[in-house]
């Protein structure tokens, strides 16, 4: 099975920040990596597939870099609506596999 | 709209059997692969199982095959999972899941989730 690795755990910030969420898979899946949000109590969205394709409706200060085996997330000047959980997951083979999730909290 | 509303969940004891449901609405339930994800309380999401568009091909997760069995009936539009043996390492949260059309394996869709407890 890939095995997802996401650091940092959490991270604190304040709204305007740029914040920064790395995704590293244990064996190479080109730019099979998807990015989602998830809100307290809410279900997961996706934000990001393929590495960099950012899903309709999504704002553009989302976007996503990488491929092989490291990938990122970045939040450009990040709004209160952003204070949420974040899991990369590889698209590339079964069984599919998340990240354990980057919580990006206030500062 | 696009909607998906998973029933079913419930209480149910270590070794008892329960069988979720989906309900898919606003698009061609036949077009598209599905899946099954689950995140216990407090925890990260995990990837429990995926059909294809007309149920010929399945795959499961290590900690659910042989346990669990994904069907669909494309006729009802619904998705469904057999979930036997259940464990109490098996409580979650259940989310049925629509695949994002293309090349690769993303969830575009989810519903609002089926809790499952075993206790």
């Amino acid at each position: 099975d890939i095995q997802m690795i996401q650091s940092p755990s959490s991270v604190s910030a304040s709204v305007g920040d740029r914040v920064t969420i790395t995704c590293r898979a244990s064996q190479h899946i080109s730019s099979w990596l998807g990015w989602y949000q998830q809100k307290p109590g809410q279900v997961p969205r996706l934000l990001i597939y393929d590495a960099s394709s950012l899903e309709s409706g999504v704002p553009s200060r989302f976007s996503g870099s990488g491929s092989g085996t490291d990938f990122t997330l970045t939040i450009n000047g990040l709004q209160s609506e952003d204070f949420a959980t974040y899991y990369c997951q590889q698209g590339s083979s079964f069984p599919l596999t998340f990240g354990q999730g980057t919580k990006v909290e206030i500062k | 709209e696009v909607q998906l509303v998973e029933s079913g969940g419930g209480l149910v004891q270590p070794g008892g059997s329960l069988r979720l449901s989906c309900a898919a609405s606003g698009f061609i339930f036949s077009d598209d692969w599905m899946h099954w994800v689950r995140q216990a309380p407090g925890k990260g999401l995990v990837w429990v199982s995926r059909i294809n568009r007309d149920g010929s091909s399945k795959a499961y997760a290590d900690s659910v095959r042989g346990r669990f069995n994904i069907s669909r009936d494309n006729a009802r539009n619904t998705l469904f999972l057999q979930m036997n043996s259940l464990r109490a390492e098996d409580t979650a949260v259940y989310y049925c899941v629509r695949d994002r059309p293309g090349d690769n394996f993303y969830m575009d869709v989810w519903g609002k989730g089926t809790t499952a407890t075993v206790s």
